[in-house]
């Protein structure tokens, strides 16, 4: 079993659609998670973080975790063409590798007019 | 822009032959990381250095992959007798100890091709 889970898609939605991605985890030793955003032929940017169970607004973008379930999620509203790339998951714990993260396969999304 | 540089940004080589990456990343930062990412998967973790000190190694990196930092600046990559099974992209980031904990800002890669 993977530490992580992702449905890595494509998922394609028109513009103005409110996006949903989610992740799953196995480890609950887990403590730290993230989302970063991955342009074609970029390297990935932190998008989010958060290190507590409930819900983290920034703009457009709301990332949720539940401890409880294990279950990782980002809501994109409004989406924009803009918004189109991969969206990876990303989750680290404490351990002598500092910021040493386990993501996702990602999911690819597609923000269509 | 003084973000993670990466270098050569793209490499085609034979099976069999060395190559060697480059990664100067953002100059306070005193944590660098490789990644390997390939086609359809997440990035995946290979090494990471605080200054010059190797502290962690993952078992994908093999006798055949080292990892330098010899001033705790800029770090190398090398693979040697490449396979094809290396082709991917190879994710190069940084960060300063103290920081978010999840906070890595990565470079573009070096995407390696092995014909």
């Amino acid at each position: 079993q993977k530490e992580v889970e992702q449905d890595p898609g494509p998922l394609s939605v028109p513009e103005g659609a409110i996006v949903s991605l989610n992740c799953t985890y196995s480890n609950s030793a887990f403590q730290y998670f993230m989302w970063y955003r991955q342009y074609s032929r970029k390297g990935p940017e932190l998008l989010m973080y958060t290190y507590s169970s409930g819900n983290k607004e920034d703009g457009r973008f709301t990332a949720q975790v539940d401890k409880s379930s294990k279950y990782i999620s980002l809501f994109i509203r409004d989406s924009q063409p803009s918004d189109s790339a991969t969206y990876l998951c990303a989750i680290s714990g404490k351990s002598r590798g500092g910021n040493k993260l386990t993501f996702g396969t990602g999911t690819q999304l597609k923000v269509e007019l | 822009d003084t973000g993670v540089s990466q270098d050569p940004r793209h490499k085609i080589t034979k099976r069999g032959q060395n190559v060697t990456f480059r990664c100067d990343p953002i100059s306070e930062h005193n944590r660098l990381y490789w990644y390997r990412q390939t086609l359809g998967q997440g990035p995946e973790f290979l090494t990471y250095f605080q200054n010059e000190a190797q502290l962690e190694k993952s078992r994908l990196l093999s006798d055949r992959f080292s990892a330098e930092r010899p001033k705790g600046s800029f770090s190398t990559l090398e693979i040697q007798r490449t396979e094809q099974g290396d082709s991917a992209m190879y994710l190069c980031a940084s960060t300063e100890a103290g920081g978010p904990p999840g906070e890595l800002f990565f470079g573009e890669g070096s995407r390696l091709t092995v014909l």
